[in-house]
């Protein structure tokens, strides 16, 4: 066990919709990063945040937005749902300094989310 | 778009066999890791190796990196049933902003 959960585990939207994913990271960590995992594929990062600011953001549309809050835990949330946003999203926390080392990453177990 | 490429994409052993992946990436990197991952579930963190150091180990897992060939390799010896999982490695490109660039994996099954 990591230390990282998420919630929910698993979820069914329809196209149109949104949804907001949830994640609590590590004691410790200060950094948590978010990754989508299609099916057969290795995870895509989404976007990072340090210390409740956004610290780095992959190719993903502006409907995919987040939140950290103090305790650092953090929010995925994605407005105007496609099907292609079917997927495991993956959280993962860290600790560090914005600009220094990367340190190891810590994943929890995901959320499913299935788009009809 | 993917960093690593991992060869083989599956991988099929008895047990007790060793298990030997690669990950091939194409930039500069401050470090590369490795994860497994169990039947879609999260990502379990196995190494992390840094770009000066070319060995680690960590109980039966063995992981090599050429940064002259921008590769590394992941070892497991003496294989379990348990070890049946998905491998990828991961690397930060270089950057410090944070970010993990993950191959496809490979699919790794240990036959008991």
């Amino acid at each position: 066990e990591t230390g990282v959960t998420q919630s929910p585990t698993h979820l069914i939207k329809t196209r149109g919709q949104q949804v907001t994913l949830r994640c609590s990271s590590q004691s410790g960590h200060n950094t948590v990063s978010w990754y989508q995992q299609a099916l057969g594929q290795g995870p895509q990062f989404i976007f990072q945040y340090y210390r409740e600011e956004e610290n780095g953001r992959g190719n993903f549309p502006p409907r995919f937005s987040g939140l950290q809050f103090p305790n650092y835990s953090s929010e995925l949330n994605v407005n105007a749902l496609e099907l292609d946003d079917s997927a495991l999203y993956l959280c993962a926390s860290s600790s560090g300094a914005r600009g220094g080392p990367q340190e190891t990453q810590y994943f929890g177990p995901g959320t499913r989310l299935l788009v009809l | 778009s993917q960093q690593g490429e991992e060869d083989p994409q599956a991988l099929s052993i008895q047990e007790g066999e060793n298990a030997t992946m690669n990950c091939s990436y194409k930039t500069s990197i401050n470090n590369l890791q490795w994860y497994r991952q169990n039947s879609g579930r999260g990502l379990v963190h196995l190494i992390l190796i840094r770009s000066n150091e070319r060995e680690k180990h960590s109980g039966r897992l063995r992981v090599t990196l050429d940064t002259s060939k921008k590769s590394s390799s992941l070892l497991i010896t003496a294989s379990r049933a348990a070890d049946t999982a998905s491998y990828f490695c991961a690397t930060d490109r270089g950057s410090t902003l944070g970010r993990l660039y993950f191959g496809r994996g490979t699919q790794l099954t240990v036959w008991p």
